[in-house]
């Protein structure tokens, strides 16, 4: 069954320091999304992503966050100067047709989870 | 989104089916049912969506009220595994006025423990 990979799986980094996350959608997917899950919170919506461009964002979304589809293939999350309150699992999802669809479901990756120390 | 209340716990009996509700009484007439559930922190997995209908796949069988405030999410022979967070979500779809609302709303969802 098709799935949406991520990595890295886990990374530690320093304050300060650039991370990029890294998501493989699902084959033929058109929307992309970001969600996170700080330890023992809800799992909440960053981002979502269509046709090359940012379709949706939240309050937590703020220019301290980037995300690209670099190719036809990969959908990256890139966290500027990360901060100690950045810690959290990450996860990207995909859906293979958006909110005009009935059939539309979003499918989740197994995370990656980010520490900042 | 309309808002869900679903209860913080609840626990089954390993092999008996697990009936987890969810009031949606704010739902409206475009707005779908989605159940998701998450293992330990692994990513959420989804389960079953539904409209009005009730729906069955292979892994649960969603009931839905007539009057759509309610609904339940029935897993038919519970196991071990089946242990988790479970999310029922409501979320907007099939108008175009709501491009760019695709993002699912996570609440706190049911904590099912499956006793064995």
């Amino acid at each position: 069954e098709p799935e949406v990979t991520q990595t890295p799986s886990h990374q530690v980094t320093q304050m300060g320091q650039e991370v990029i996350l890294r998501c493989v959608p699902i084959s033929n997917h058109l929307y992309f999304y970001w969600y996170r899950q700080i330890l023992g919170q809800k799992v909440e919506f960053l981002v979502s992503f269509y046709n090359n461009e940012i379709s949706e964002k939240s309050e937590i979304f703020d220019d301290q966050f980037s995300v690209e589809r670099p190719d036809g293939s990969n959908f990256t999350l890139k966290i500027r100067s990360t901060k100690l309150e950045d810690s959290a699992m990450y996860f990207c999802a995909s859906s293979p047709t958006g909110p005009l669809d009935s059939g539309n479901t979003i499918y989740f990756g197994e995370g990656s989870w980010l520490t900042v120390v | 989104d309309a808002k869900t209340t679903q209860p913080p716990s609840m626990d089954c009996a390993e092999g008996r089916a697990a009936n987890l509700p969810c009031n949606h009484s704010t739902i409206s007439g475009n707005e779908y049912v989605y159940w998701y559930r998450q293992i330990h922190s692994q990513g959420p997995q989804y389960i079953i969506h539904g409209l009005k209908n009730n729906e069955t796949n292979e892994m649960a069988s969603l009931i839905i009220t007539e009057d759509r405030k309610s609904s339940t999410l029935i897993l038919p022979h519970a196991t071990l595994r089946d242990t988790a967070v479970y999310y029922c979500i409501v979320r907007v779809q099939g108008a175009i006025s709501n491009f760019g609302n695709e993002k699912l709303t996570f609440g706190t969802g049911t904590r099912l423990t499956i006793i064995p």
